[in-house]
């Protein structure tokens, strides 16, 4: 389908606290993966990404999960800080494909 | 900040006008791609440019248009304008079409229609 799923539309969590936001997709063919984070009046900001070939990796702070087997996209945020409130998108890509296909988006709320 | 830029930042046209959105890529891109985000939505692919022409479109009306200079930047005309095109519209730059490119995004110009 055109949407990439995402679990839970919300999510708050504690300040210090790790944060893990879920996504599913939808399209077997897709071989990227992208995890956007957009702040109130601006665009979305690349975050971390990763291949098909790969089920992990680490950036500073974040950690990409990709499941194929059950087509899910998940995005680990570690100590969680007040800045870190945001929009959160997941986009996957189809080889060949000119477009990223986004999610509806996940808010995620620091609680001090 | 990814050395994306729009302009102008925001927008009031009434229906029926015409609007002209421009984007500046980033340094060492040269292709750019325009998406529409509805309040509270993911982004939404309008089209491509890559080399001057059009690479890829997505469900959008001709009305819809674009351009892309030889410096890379581009346009994005709409016609026509009806009160559904009230939106952010988003541009990203990427330094290829490749299926691996990173796309890199714009603040966004923010676009009314009344």
């Amino acid at each position: 389908g055109e949407n990439v799923g995402l679990h839970l539309p919300t999510l708050s969590v504690q300040e210090g606290d790790n944060s893990i936001i879920n996504c599913a997709y939808s399209n077997s063919a897709s071989d990227y993966f992208i995890w956007y984070k957009q702040e109130s009046g601006k665009g979305p900001q690349f975050i971390i990404d990763i291949r098909s070939n790969m089920d992990k990796r680490q950036g500073q702070r974040v950690t990409v999960l990709l499941n194929k087997t059950v087509k899910h996209l998940s995005l680990q945020i570690a100590a969680t800080q007040p800045g870190d409130s945001a929009v959160y998108f997941c986009a996957e890509k189809v080889q060949g494909a000119q477009k990223l296909v986004f999610g509806q988006g996940t808010r995620l709320t620091i609680n001090p | 900040e990814t050395g994306v830029t729009q302009s102008p930042t925001h927008l009031i046209k009434t229906r029926g006008q015409q609007v002209t959105l421009r984007c500046s890529s980033q340094s060492g891109h040269n292709t750019v791609s325009w998406y529409q985000q509805a309040l509270g939505q993911g982004p939404q692919f309008i089209f491509q440019y890559y080399r001057e022409e059009e690479n890829g479109r997505g469900n959008f009306p001709p009305r819809f248009s674009g351009l892309q200079f030889p410096n890379y930047s581009s346009e994005l005309n709409v016609n026509a304008l009806e009160l559904d095109d009230s939106a952010l519209y988003l541009c990203a730059s990427s330094p290829g079409t490749g299926s691996g490119e990173t796309q890199y995004f714009g603040p966004g110009t923010r676009l009314l229609v009344l």
